[in-house]
Formats: C-alpha cells, structure tokens, sequence
C-alpha cells in the first residue's frame, strides 16, 4: 500500500515567510510524528498525534512552530516568519495503534521536506 | 532522560566484509523499545528492526543481525558479507513507549557506512 506521503519535498523561502509542510500518513495509522533533522544529525522529535488530538507540544523549538491535524489525518507543520536557523529536513512518520500492531507499534517515515531559508 | 550514542561518525569497509555498528542507550525505564533505520543515500529513512527490552532472544534477518546486551545497554547491529547497496547512514532509536508516544524516538547521531567495492 501507499506510504507516508509530504509535500512539498523542498521549499525555499526567504526569510520572514510562512511556510506551511504538509504530511499524508499511512491510511489507517492512528499516531502521527514531526520530526526535524539538520545536517549530519539524527532525527529529533517535535510534536505527536494521537488522531486529531495533539499529546505534546514541548518538542516544538518556539511559539513560530505549530501543527495540526483537525480530521485525524493529513497533518500540517507551520513555520510562521522563518528564520535561517530553521532551514532542515522535517520528517513525518506515521505508526499504528498497539491494538492493530499486536503491541508492535513501528514509526514509518516520508521522505521528507527539505527547507532551507535564505 | 533518554540517550542513544553511536560512537562511529563513520566505518568504511570492502565489499564483502563483516561490519558491526554500536548502538548504546540510556533509560531509566525497564522497560523500552529499540529501533534501527536506514538511511540510503536517496535520503529516506527505512525501518529496519524493532526490539522490545523484554524479548528473549536476538534477530537475524538475511545478512543482518542484532545483539541486544542489556547489561552494557547496547544494541548492536552487524551486516555480514557486506554489500555496496549496504551503503548508508544508519540510526539507532529509543523510545520508552511503544510507539513512541508523547517524547517520540530519541535517535543517535547515525554512523556512516560505506562499502568500497
């Protein structure tokens, strides 16, 4: 079946600009992950999904960083007046409920966006 | 708080030898997940393995294994016969829920494999 879709796959804004990273997850997945990886580093977490409801909000870097996801689905990343700080690659993954998986819940990736500010 | 460490910034081999990437965590819980992913120079990140702390026995999957030590908190990962298409920056990950949860994956800082030919 189909997997994690994002879009765009790369954006360049210049700085101050809103820009908006969409994430498609895999049909069925009930949790959904933002995550943020700069250059030679490991993913880092930012946000969770549990349906349309937002767990956690501490991983986001400031109040310029929100998420939502309103229908328990596509999911939407907003960067209000970007910096060049946050130029990266930002990663959604999606995963199943412990009741679907057998308790073996597995975080599944898109390929990403990758953002680079000017 | 959680932590995974992988000492090698970067392994280089030949083609067709063994190859073991280190992985060290640190938890306070008993209980935790461990992950291992790919990263191929096309640049998405592929799910590889899943270990829950309380499993018994290690996996083996073709050419790839895994050693989980929980005495030394390690989670090592070997690829035998090594291949080009091996090539890649591969990321261990904990997470001290099973899915995940509201603190996500705590990932490494990858290792980087490359398989000369």
């Amino acid at each position: 079946g189909a997997g994690v879709s994002q879009s765009p796959r790369y954006k360049v804004t210049k700085r101050g600009q809103d820009v908006a990273l969409r994430c498609d997850p895999i049909s069925g997945h009930v949790s959904l992950y933002w995550y943020r990886q700069a250059l030679g580093q490991g993913p880092e977490f930012l946000t969770y999904f549990n349906y349309e409801a937002q767990q956690d909000k501490s991983g986001l870097p400031n109040d310029r960083f929100s998420a939502e996801r309103p229908e328990g689905s596509i999911s939407t990343l907003t960067i209000q007046r970007t910096e060049q700080r946050d130029s990266a690659m930002y990663r959604c993954a999606s995963s199943e409920d412990q009741w679907t998986s057998g308790g073996r819940e597995t975080q599944y990736f898109g390929p990403g966006t990758r953002l680079l500010v000017l | 708080a959680q932590k995974v460490t992988q000492a090698q910034t970067e392994i280089s081999v030949v083609e067709k030898e063994d190859v073991t990437l280190d992985c060290v965590y640190e938890t306070r819980d008993t209980t935790y997940y461990l992950f291992w992913y790919k990263q191929p120079p096309s640049g998405e990140l592929v799910f590889l393995i899943r270990r829950n702390s309380f499993d018994e026995q290690n996996e083996i999957s073709g050419r790839y294994s895994w050693n989980f030590q929980k005495s030394t908190s390690s989670f090592n990962f070997t690829i035998t016969a090594s291949q080009v298409v091996d090539s890649a920056v591969y990321f261990c990950a904990l997470s001290e829920d099973p899915g995940g949860g509201a603190d996500g994956l705590t990932f490494g800082k990858g290792t980087h494999l490359i398989i000369q030919p």
